[in-house]
């Protein structure tokens, strides 16, 4: 079975509408992240979380939210999808602790299409 | 500000060539990390490799190698004699162990389309 687990894997949705895309991981670590990927931009951080209470927004957090329900689920909500999150959206964990870069592990992505 | 560039955009050699992705890096850190990942066709990301600051010896796993050089901010990836199912996008990333943010974030190159032609 896989480490890291995204739900669902493809998705089309409506301009408006609310969706969330779930996360989960049985590595163990205490570190999650999401990122979403458009073509010629690489990845972009949109939140990171170190633990359930420790939620923090990364480069690109706009239009976007985010719930850790526990160690291993972390959530990513879009309140009202529009056409430029229209991506491919990732989950990663990280074995790194306070001071101690980890490896990020990532989930198999989530293909967003907003029209 | 940190930043990572991957000046080969698309590469394509026929098989069994030996192919070198560029990586550039930049970083005011002295204590940082590089990384490799794959993104085959199926689009998930593997990790391939890890590397912090302090360690310039090269590395060899099979068929892939990394060049680490300090003095030219680069973390260079050869794939010898290429195969098909090497035909994906790479990414070369960095983390800086000093990150304000305390959280150590991956930080993307655009990434290197490789076209391995049977």
């Amino acid at each position: 079975d896989a480490d890291v687990t995204q739900t669902p894997r493809n998705r089309i949705t409506k301009t408006g509408k609310r969706i969330m895309l779930e996360c989960s991981q049985t590595k163990g670590h205490d570190r999650m992240y999401w990122y979403r990927q458009d073509p010629g931009l690489g990845l972009r951080l949109i939140y990171y979380s170190f633990d359930v209470k420790d939620i923090n927004k990364g480069e690109i957090s706009d239009g976007y939210s985010v719930s850790r329900q526990a160690q291993a689920k972390f959530s990513l909500s879009l309140e009202s999808a529009i056409p430029n999150q229209t991506a491919l959206y990732f989950c990663a964990t990280s074995d790194g602790l306070a001071g101690v870069v980890g490896t990020q592990y990532f989930g198999p992505g989530t293909r967003l299409t907003v029209l | 500000a940190q930043k990572v560039t991957q000046a080969q955009t698309e590469i394509s050699v026929v098989e069994k060539e030996d192919v070198t992705l560029d990586c550039v890096y930049e970083t005011r850190d002295t204590t940082y990390y590089l990384f490799w990942y794959k993104q085959p066709p199926s689009g998930e990301l593997v990790f391939l490799i890890r590397r912090n600051s302090f360690d310039e010896q090269n590395e060899i796993s099979g068929r892939y190698s990394w060049n680490f050089q300090k003095s030219t901010s680069s973390f260079n990836f050869t794939i010898t004699a290429s195969q098909v199912v090497d035909s994906a996008v790479y990414f070369c990333a960095l983390s800086e162990a000093q990150d304000p943010g305390g959280a150590n974030n991956l930080f993307f190159g655009t990434g290197t389309r490789l076209t391995v032609i049977p």
